[in-house]
């Protein structure tokens, strides 16, 4: 079956701007999470939801950063006023209950 | 607060030989332990995971994962290396299996023909 999405692969943008980045988790996965990784890095935990609520947010670095999840399926992070240091990779998971996590393939985010 | 250390930058093998990764965690309480592996422009591929049981893991591609309570690791491992294996690696933790996961910074692995 179909593994998770995301789009777009790379985003471009300059400092100041609006982004979103969208994710579409595996079919019935009731968990999703974002994670960050930046160049040379592990991904780092920014957000995970259970169904259409986030279960814990602590990961978010700021209130330029807020995500959304409105259906239980598909999530959408946003970030406001994008600054250099957002520039990363933005990573989604999905998990079914007590399962591990699959990754997407990741959005490439480039603030300049 | 959970951690992951990966000690290591870089492992470089010969093709054919055996490979070690290695990874320590720290938590408080029963850990939960994987290992994922990024090929260049591709997403994280899950290999293997322990929760309990078994302390010897195996997983995709041959892989095998060993966990060790008492030194608090868990190094990949695999008895002949392929020059295909050669990618970044991860350990990561959690307290549950259904709970975020924190990742050590990874270990790149090389394997020569």
């Amino acid at each position: 079956g179909a593994g998770v999405s995301q789009t777009p692969s790379n985003k471009v943008t300059e400092k100041g701007k609006y982004v979103e980045l969208r994710c579409d988790p595996i079919s019935g996965h009731t968990a999703l999470y974002w994670y960050r990784q930046s160049l040379g890095q592990g991904p780092e935990f920014l957000i995970y939801f259970q169904g259409t609520g986030a279960a814990d947010d602590s990961g978010l670095p700021n209130d330029r950063f807020f995500a959304v999840r409105p259906e239980g399926s598909v999530s959408t992070l946003k970030i406001q006023r994008t600054e250099r240091g957002d520039s990363a990779v933005y990573l989604c998971a999905s998990s079914s209950v007590g399962g591990e996590q699959f990754f997407g393939p990741g959005t490439r985010l480039t603030v300049l | 607060a959970q951690s992951v250390a990966q000690p290591e930058d870089q492992v470089n093998v010969a093709e054919g030989n055996p490979l070690t990764v290695k990874c320590t965690y720290s938590v408080s309480g029963n850990p939960y332990l994987f290992w994922y592996v990024q090929y260049p422009n591709r997403g994280l591929q899950f290999l293997l995971k322990y929760i309990t049981g078994d302390n010897l893991v195996k997983g995709s591609y041959g892989f095998e994962a060993e966990f060790n309570k008492s030194q608090t690791s868990f190094h990949l491992k695999k008895p002949s290396a392929l020059v295909s294996d050669s990618a970044l690696y991860f350990c990561a933790v959690t307290l549950s299996g259904y709970s975020t996961l924190t990742f050590g910074k990874g270990t790149m692995l090389l394997v020569s023909p």
